[in-house]
């Protein structure tokens, strides 16, 4: 099956450092990627929609400037965690789908970050 | 989006049935019943879905009541492997939208 793939599986930074995190899809080409975050004990919750070649739509209370979404190519989308404090340590995970109707959503292994 | 309720934990034995229930009875007509799992410290994996029908798949089973109020996840022989978190999620016809995940079901499978 459709397979997406996301770099770093998990990192430590330190206060006030910027983390890049990667989502490829490795063989189908991505419109649209989604980018979740997820605290412990919790359920995943939207942060941004990504589109290919636009810019990237963010749910309420994401600070875009914070986090920082690129589109450029059909297989992948990149999340910077700008000026990171502790308090964004989370796991983050990004979710791709293909262009057919109604098809399944495929995810990335997820990142754990932990700001230090 | 529609919303649904699922119990938040379940027990099995390891090699027994489970069947994991989800309600949601502000469904619209159009709305696909999705499955999720999410292993620990994994990324969601999909499952099954289905509109109407009843559907089988080689990892689950999904049973639609008649009115689409509720359905349930059929795992026919549960495994160590399967205890995961369950996502019972409704989706447009289009699915263009991001999936919205409720709390789901904790799953444990006893050996």
């Amino acid at each position: 099956g459709a397979v997406v793939s996301q770099h770093p599986s998990w990192v430590i930074c330190k206060s006030g450092t910027s983390v890049k995190i990667e989502c490829r899809s490795l063989d189908f080409q991505a419109t649209t990627m989604f980018w979740y975050r997820q605290f412990p004990k919790q359920s995943l919750m939207l942060m941004a929609t990504s589109n290919e070649g636009s810019k990237a739509t963010y749910e309420q209370g994401v600070e875009k400037d914070k986090f920082l979404i690129n589109h450029a190519s059909l297989t992948l989308s990149t999340l910077t965690v700008t000026s990171a404090h502790p308090e964004d340590s989370s796991f983050y995970i990004c979710s791709a789908r293909g262009g057919a109707e109604n098809t399944e959503a495929f995810f990335g292994q997820g990142t754990r970050l932990t700001v230090v | 989006d529609a919303k649904t309720t699922q119990p938040n934990s379940m027990e099995s034995n390891e090699e027994e049935p489970v069947h994991l229930p989800c309600n949601h009875s502000t469904i619209s007509g159009t709305d696909y019943i999705h499955w999720y799992r999410q292993l620990p410290s994994q990324g969601p994996e999909y499952v099954i879905h289905g509109l109407t029908s009843n559907v089988n798949n080689r990892m689950a089973s999904l049973a639609i009541a008649e009115d689409r109020k509720s359905s349930t996840l059929i795992l026919h022989r549960a495994t160590l492997r399967d205890a995961a978190v369950y996502y019972c999620i409704l989706r447009g016809r289009t699915g263009r939208r991001a999936l919205t995940f409720g709390s789901g079901t904790r799953l444990q499978v006893q050996p």
